[in-house]
């Protein structure tokens, strides 16, 4: 079964401090990847996504994300992060061309002023 | 309005009630999704509709009954839930399926809770 694994449950971080949260997942074909955040009492909002070209793409707020197709991942970076980062960060994978979306288990992340 | 609202935000229900949610998307997109979001669990997919056809059904217990008159509106028709099914119950929209440069548009979600 396809899954997404998101090794960091708990993350914290002073500012200016890089920041570098993990996304692994496991299916063979083509995937259309993303990552979402969700910040405290707000819904879920689109960071950035990976449909095809350049593996390393770049989203809102300074973050960014390198998918590696050997290492089935999806990691997301940003150089230094800020206070207001401090949210839930999730990854998803879809099966491209379907509807299935799949979701990692969220990394929280606290930045401390 | 605009992106994707839900109707309650919040819902204490009892275990004999039905009870239903709502979603609507002011996007113009063809498919909606039902999501589940459980604390330290990944988020669900229970239920997505395109075009007011349903195209994915996650083994969901029958006490769960989407419903989808049309693009733009979506329904989660509750009955004689368990106090297990207490949860953040999610809502988004896209323009079709995964790929084709399509996302999934997210609205605030409604806390269920069940007495």
């Amino acid at each position: 079964a396809q899954s997404v694994s998101q090794h960091n449950h708990h993350v914290i971080l002073s500012e200016a401090a890089s920041l570098e949260l993990g996304c692994n997942y496991s299916y063979g074909g083509t995937v259309n990847l993303f990552w979402y955040v969700q910040y405290p009492g707000q819904h879920l909002q689109l960071l950035l996504k990976y449909f095809s070209g350049d593996p390393l793409v770049k989203g809102i707020k300074g973050f960014e994300a390198e998918f590696i197709k050997s290492k089935f991942s999806f990691n997301l970076r940003k150089p230094s992060v800020q206070w207001s980062d401090t949210a839930e960060y999730f990854c998803a994978v879809n099966s491209g061309g379907t509807y299935k979306y799949i979701f990692g288990t969220g990394t929280r992340l606290k930045v401390l002023a | 309005e605009t992106g994707v609202t839900q109707t309650p935000r919040h819902l204490v229900m009892g275990m004999t009630n039905k009870k239903s949610l709502k979603c609507e998307q002011h996007l113009g997109h063809n498919a909606m999704y039902w999501y589940k979001q459980s604390a330290k669990k990944p988020l669900e997919l229970m239920f997505v509709y395109s075009l007011e056809e349903r195209v994915e059904n996650n083994s969901v217990p029958s006490r769960f009954s989407p419903e989808c008159p049309n693009s733009s509106h979506l329904f989660l028709h509750l009955h004689t839930l368990q106090p297990e099914d207490s949860a953040l119950y999610l809502c988004a929209s896209s323009q079709g399926p995964g790929g084709s440069y399509n996302e999934q548009f997210f609205g605030p979600g409604t806390r269920l809770t069940v007495l």
